[in-house]
């Protein structure tokens, strides 16, 4: 698999802004993808997910992308929060039918009031 | 609704000591996960639990690594002997069968010195 360093892409906005993260992920067939938070010291957390069969869905404040032309996913927050300062990360069920998730890069939001 | 229970939360030990993980997943989930998360990376799945069953052990190092689920609830994870590059944090994680959500217990923070 691919290794990162310790160093995470990092995005910084201000309070209010919309914020957008990217993922770039490796198995055309997968068939599902989900974004997580993971706060510091905790699990990761769910956020929102998606068929393939979809290219947009929306939930409270989030909205998932999906490109499956480039291999593309993407999260949109609106109006961020200090609270929604976090690492995320996407992932892909690779497994098929036994849900087995691979996790991509993370990306540190750091919200600044 | 309780979450996914894990223990202990932090353990250091010395290289080639040996380390058992606990995780009691949340009720009725026959789906049970263990996720190795090194530092600035995204969880890498090692293996994946369907009752007492296991459905996919692919990514572990079974030479170090094992892990049972006695009954088709809790579970251990243990490593014998430990490597300096075991550092990280496990995480248990635990769905329903065909429901996508998973849900992720707080990990443990394992040091190998």
């Amino acid at each position: 698999g691919e290794s990162v360093g310790l160093h995470l892409p990092t995005l910084s906005v201000q309070e209010g802004d919309n914020s957008i993260i990217n993922c770039a992920y490796s198995n055309s067939a997968s068939d599902y993808f989900i974004w997580y938070k993971q706060e510091s010291g905790k699990g990761p957390q769910f956020i929102i997910d998606i068929r393939s069969n979809m290219d947009k869905r929306q939930g409270q404040r989030v909205t998932v992308l999906l490109n499956k032309t480039v291999k593309h996913l993407s999260l949109q927050i609106a109006a961020t929060q200090p609270g929604d300062s976090a690492v995320y990360f996407c992932a892909e069920n690779s497994g098929g039918s036994n849900y087995k998730l691979t996790f991509g890069k993370g990306t540190l939001l750091t919200v600044n009031p | 609704e309780a979450g996914v229970a894990q223990s202990p939360r932090y353990k250091i030990i010395e290289k080639r000591q040996s380390v058992a993980f606990w995780c009691n997943p949340i009720s009725g989930h026959a789906t049970l996960y263990w996720y190795q998360q090194i530092l600035g990376q995204g969880p890498k799945l090692l293996i994946q639990f369907q009752n007492n069953g296991v459905v996919d052990d692919s990514q572990l190092p079974k030479d170090r690594f094992s892990a049972e689920r006695l009954k088709g609830v809790d579970s251990t994870l243990k490593i014998q002997p430990a490597k300096l590059e075991d550092s990280a944090v496990y995480l248990c994680a635990s769905s329903l069968p065909m429901l996508r959500e998973t849900f992720f217990g707080p990990g443990t923070r394992l040091t190998v010195l």
